[in-house]
């Protein structure tokens, strides 16, 4: 089945500098790969995501970028703020027939003043 | 209603007992999943529903695990007999199709 690496683990950043996160996945027909943004004490929440057949998504100061041939997809976050400090997960969708879809272990983002 | 929703926020229970979470998905979404977060861990995907399709059950870690869905709309995951290692957080999740999911906040479980 799918596998979903994510990289690294934890990620400290100072404020206004950027941030990238790194995923890689094993299944080659996988076609969907969401990023998840998750504050403490609440569930994730989606904030990006982007389909296989583009290799970039941009949304205000956030990025995705994918990579098919490599498997491989990233988060960028540009000038980052204190309100970014969270954990990130990524994910693959395993079956193109149905939403299920494995998270990464998730990276947690400090940003430092 | 406007979001998921999951009931009982917290839950701690005495190792043997048996619990339920509720889960009360957005209102038209056909699917509705349930993940396990264990403390500074990922979402272990659990379970599945999709419309009136058989549950996709394949990620529950023992057969003391169960969930159900109601009528397409409210799901109910049992964990009979607790034990320590089921101490985590359970999150369920929403979707139309074919979309990103949409996440409750979560039932923080712990067994003593």
């Amino acid at each position: 089945g799918e596998n979903v690496e994510q990289h690294p683990s934890t990620l400290s950043v100072q404020e206004g500098d950027s941030a990238v996160i790194k995923c890689t996945y094993s299944d080659s027909a996988s076609n969907y790969f969401p990023w998840y943004k998750q504050e403490l004490g609440k569930g994730p929440q989606l904030i990006i995501d982007i389909r296989s057949n583009v290799g970039e998504k941009k949304d205000q100061r956030i990025a995705v970028t994918l990579n098919k041939t490599a498997k491989h997809f990233s988060l960028h976050i540009t000038e980052t703020q204190p309100e970014d400090s969270a954990v990130y997960f990524c994910a693959g969708q395993v079956d193109p027939r149905d939403d299920k879809i494995i998270f990464g272990k998730g990276t947690r983002l400090h940003i430092l003043p | 209603g406007a979001g998921v929703s999951q009931s009982p926020s917290n839950k701690v229970t005495e190792k043997g007992k048996d619990v339920e979470l509720r889960c009360d998905p957005i209102s038209g979404h056909t699917a509705l999943y349930w993940y396990r977060q264990s403390l500074g861990q990922g979402l272990e995907f659990l379970i599945y529903f999709q419309g009136n399709s058989a549950p996709d059950k394949s990620g529950l870690p023992s057969d003391r695990f169960s969930a159900e869905r109601t009528g397409g709309s409210v799901s109910t995951l049992t964990i009979q007999r607790t034990q320590q290692e089921d101490s985590a957080v359970y999150l369920c999740a929403s979707s139309p199709s074919r979309n990103g999911y949409t996440f409750g906040s979560g039932t923080r479980l712990t067994v003593v």
